[in-house]
């Protein structure tokens, strides 16, 4: 079983859409869970940390949910340049490790 | 403001050949990470090192080497390269929090 699973998507969704992501991790003792942006050919850039109490970051939502090992993103009112794949991140404390999911793969429509 | 500096961005090998991946971070990181990323995989951990003077295997070690030469370098080596080495390889630092990513080298053996 994998660490950290994604539905790869793509998502297609016109401008202005709101779309949410969803993650799971296999591992209860994960500590640290993170959404990362990753634009065609380039390295992944981090786009938000996620806590236990929701955070959010203008038109980014993020929630976890420790009892169900979920993670999900939340964009609103969505941009041509929220265009990207979109990677789930778990980390442990042992080793200090990072666990990627796949990816979402996002594009928005004019 | 460099961050996470690898070098080179590009490579071609002939099977057999080796070569060297250099990454250097300039934020003062303990911990440093070498993945490979394929299509429909995902990024996979090759190696990390939680600190200076330590290293371990990760999800897909095999046919790599690495040495933690100080706090700020961490490299990668391929003694005989092997066309399943073809991928984009990414190095990574982090702090207790998230990571950075370096820009990334793209390695086709042929």
């Amino acid at each position: 079983r994998k660490e950290v699973e994604q539905d790869p998507g793509p998502f297609n969704v016109p401008e202005g859409a709101t779309v949410a992501f969803n993650c799971t991790y296999s591992n209860s003792a994960s500590q640290s869970f993170f959404w990362y942006r990753q634009d065609c050919r380039k390295e992944p850039k981090l786009l938000m940390s996620v806590y236990s109490s929701g955070n959010e970051d203008g038109r980014f939502t993020a929630q976890l949910n420790r009892a169900s090992q979920y993670i999900s993103l939340l964009i609103r009112d969505s941009k041509l340049s929220d265009s990207a794949t979109y990677l789930c991140v778990v980390k442990t404390n042992t080793g200090n490790q990072f666990y990627f999911g796949t990816g979402t793969s996002l594009t928005v429509i004019p | 403001n460099a961050g996470v500096t690898q070098t080179p961005k590009f490579q071609v090998l002939k099977t057999g050949q080796s070569m060297t991946l250099q990454c250097a971070q300039d934020m003062n990181h303990n911990s440093m990470y070498w993945y490979r990323q394929d299509p429909g995989m995902g990024l996979r951990l090759i190696y990390y090192s939680a600190s200076e003077g330590t290293t371990d295997k990760g999800e897909v070690p095999n046919g790599y080497n690495v040495s933690r030469l100080n706090k700020r370098e961490f490299s990668l080596r391929l003694e005989s390269a092997a066309p399943s080495q073809t991928s984009v390889y990414f190095c990574a630092s982090s702090d207790w929090d998230s990571g950075t990513f370096g820009s990334g080298t793209r390695l086709t053996v042929v």
